[in-house]
């Protein structure tokens, strides 16, 4: 089954910790991108990468971080850092030379 | 500073209405435009694009939306709404190609009555 996938659905953390957001595309996709939904907020952007090895900050990279050392696989940690972590959590993938994001189902975070 | 505006942040209809949706944007060149759709408890989703070309693009499920340059924006319209269209939907645009950012509206939460 093709697509993004993004564990786990749920995700419970006590305050302070760090804590990893996996996602996983299949679709042979180039970029993917990590953004945070809240209420009211629409979806906004932490962090992107266009090919692998490389990935530049978003609009709200603060308190997160990234890696991109397979295609495939763009994992965000929420940092200690972060001063307000609980959100929903998601991941889109777009095929170079192509314009249309897509998403993953999202990871929602609450830290207590 | 590039931005997408929504309207409205909560529209209520019965079955049957019409609908119309507001997207507005701030100038930045060449755009790509978006409407995604996020029904309760399931993925957001596109639902119809404009690249170039008709200023009229028809999505799924009945949607449509016109792009109107002189205006910068782009209302997504449904002549007559189902129970089954409640969700949220998002306008999304993409400034300066595919290397640009999408920048998202906040979001619009359209509640449907039975």
């Amino acid at each position: 089954d093709g697509g993004i996938t993004q564990s786990p659905k749920y995700l419970f953390r006590k305050e302070g910790q760090n804590v990893t957001l996996s996602c996983e595309q299949n679709l042979n996709h180039d970029a993917m991108y990590w953004y945070r939904q809240d209420p009211g907020q629409g979806l906004r952007l932490i962090y992107y990468s266009q090919i692998v090895n490389d990935f530049q900050k978003g609009d709200i990279a603060e308190g997160y971080s990234v890696s991109r050392e397979k295609k495939e696989s763009f994992p965000l940690t929420v940092t200690s850092a972060q001063k307000n972590p609980t959100a929903f959590y998601l991941c889109a993938s777009r095929k170079g030379g192509t314009d249309t994001q897509y998403f993953g189902p999202g990871t929602r975070l609450t830290v207590l | 500073a590039q931005s997408v505006s929504q309207h409205n942040h909560h529209v209520i209809l019965s079955e049957a209405a019409s609908l119309e949706l507001g997207c507005n944007y701030s100038y930045g060149g060449t755009v790509n435009l978006f409407w995604y759709v996020q029904y309760p408890g399931q993925h957001l989703q596109l639902l119809l694009k404009y690249f170039s070309g008709d200023p009229l693009v028809k999505g799924i499920k009945g949607f449509e939306a016109e792009f109107i340059k002189s205006k910068f924006s782009f209302n997504l319209r449904k002549p007559s709404v189902q129970w089954s269209d409640t969700a949220e939907y998002f306008c999304a645009v993409l400034f300066g190609g595919s290397q640009g950012n999408l920048i998202f509206g906040k979001g619009t939460k359209l509640s449907v009555k039975p």
